[in-house]
């Protein structure tokens, strides 16, 4: 069965640095794709990247980039230059099979601090 | 094109009553599927709607049901409300090609 792991709960960083959202997953498929999801206060998920398990290159995106190991089993988000917009929780997910459903990790929840 | 929109945004029910909640998706996309999220926890997968036929449920009791229209627009039914069903849900509309599930907004539920 497929699972996601996001062992940060919380983490606090003050504006302007970085931090990484760690996500381990596990799964017996040998194709899937991974998710990373924002969730503001609003409730909304927000989507922010879709990886194929074929592509193993880093990806860049402002100041998102996201380092895919799957020889770790590890999709990890980077946030450059970190602000107080980005405070929100962030979810990792792995479809169980196609594109849904999506099987969630618990969230890591970030605050910007100004 | 229209995103995916819930209503109500907040509901408060008592335990043992009946809810409807709606889900209109997003426009050219024909799948739709239901989460809930209990604070603090990642969403759980309720079950997925194509085609007004429902393609898959996750762990959740007969008193979960849901329908799709033929505008693929969806609703879950939750009977006989219990104190633990209190959660946000939220619903996600995809297409049949692409791979990414667009959410809307969420219902806040709470049962007391």
């Amino acid at each position: 069965a497929q699972k996601v792991t996001q062992a940060q709960t919380e983490i606090s960083v003050v504006e302007k640095e970085d931090v990484t959202l760690d996500c381990v997953y596990e799964t017996r498929d040998t194709t899937y794709y991974l998710f990373w999801y924002k969730q503001p206060p609003s409730g909304e998920l927000v989507f922010l990247i879709r990886r194929n398990s074929f592509d193993e290159q880093n990806e860049i995106s402002g100041r998102y980039s996201w380092n895919f190991q799957k020889s770790t089993s590890s999709f990890n988000f980077t946030i450059t230059a970190s602000q107080v917009v980005d405070s929100a929780v962030y979810f990792c997910a792995l479809p169980t099979s196609g594109n849904t459903p999506l099987v969630f990790g618990k969230g890591t929840r970030l605050s910007v601090i100004a | 094109e229209t995103g995916v929109t819930q209503s109500p945004t907040h509901l408060i029910k008592t335990r043992g009553q009946q809810v409807t909640l709606r889900c209109s998706s997003q426009s050219g996309h024909n799948t739709v599927s239901w989460y809930q999220q209990a604070l603090g926890q990642g969403p759980q997968f309720i079950f997925q709607y194509y085609r007004e036929e429902e393609n898959g449920r996750g762990n959740f009791p007969p008193r979960f049901s849901g329908l799709q229209f033929p505008n693929y627009s969806s609703e879950l039914n939750v009977n006989a409300l219990e104190l633990d069903d209190s959660a946000l849900y939220l619903c996600a509309s995809s297409s049949q090609r692409g791979t990414e599930a667009f959410f809307g907004q969420g219902t806040r539920l709470t049962v007391v």
